[in-house]
């Protein structure tokens, strides 16, 4: 079974300051991990993903997560904020063998505020 | 945007009474899902399609129905709503040889009086 705690339910940073947000899993199967960014009254966006190999994953928007088996740890950062990044930010994590653990397990979500 | 429509995308309706949301895909992906999405909650999984007539529950799959006869379309059926099942609904479709990469709708705003 996998599970996804997100620390944090409100990040509030400066303009041009670190984002950093926070993400545990648990999981029985080796995991793939995704986030994912939604903005107000819309779907979800995939922002990056690990499934295998290089363990630092870009993604779109200068945002970068790396994954860290000894932790369980996959934290999002973005060196440098901006106020579009103002959001609400998803963990997740599925089993990669599939079947009903391929299915994805979300986080309750980190909302992110960016001040002027 | 993937192309994933919902409809429709706000519904009031009154409990008790039968509520059926589609999702509609034109990216042949063999796999859709349901969520519903609720402060505190994230999202979670309320059934999910690996196939046209095969579907399986999810976490919260209680009161709730599906149904795939087309490779594109995925039903979720409230058969009697409760103010319980207020929520924003949101279909996703995948591809699991892109490792699980789900992609989403634009989601479905339900109020239940």
């Amino acid at each position: 079974a996998q599970s996804v705690t997100q620390l944090g339910s409100h990040v509030s940073v400066s303009e041009g300051a670190l984002v950093l947000l926070r993400c545990n899993y648990s999981s029985s199967v080796p995991p793939y991990l995704f986030w994912y960014v939604q903005y107000p009254n819309q779907g979800l966006q995939l922002l990056l993903k690990y499934t295998t190999g290089a363990t630092l994953v870009k993604g779109i928007n200068g945002f970068e997560a790396e994954f860290k088996k000894s932790e369980t740890s996959f934290h999002l950062t973005k060196p440098s904020a901006h106020m579009s990044d103002a959001a609400e930010y998803f963990c997740a994590v599925s089993g990669a063998y599939g079947g009903s653990q391929g299915n994805l397990i979300f986080g309750k979500g980190t909302k992110l505020s960016v001040k002027p | 945007d993937a192309g994933i429509t919902q409809s429709p995308r706000h519904k009031v309706t009154e409990t008790g009474t039968p509520v059926t949301l589609r999702c509609h895909q034109t990216e042949n992906h063999r796999y859709m899902y349901w969520y519903r999405q609720d402060p505190g909650h994230g999202l979670r999984l309320i059934h999910y399609s690996y196939g046209v007539k095969d579907t399986d529950k999810g976490e919260v799959s209680d009161g709730y129905s599906v149904s795939r006869s087309k490779t594109e379309d995925f039903l979720l059926t409230l058969e009697s709503a409760t103010s319980s099942q207020t929520s924003v609904y949101f279909c996703a479709i995948g591809d699991r040889t892109t490792g699980e990469t789900q992609y989403f709708g634009p989601g479905t705003r339900l109020l239940v009086l």
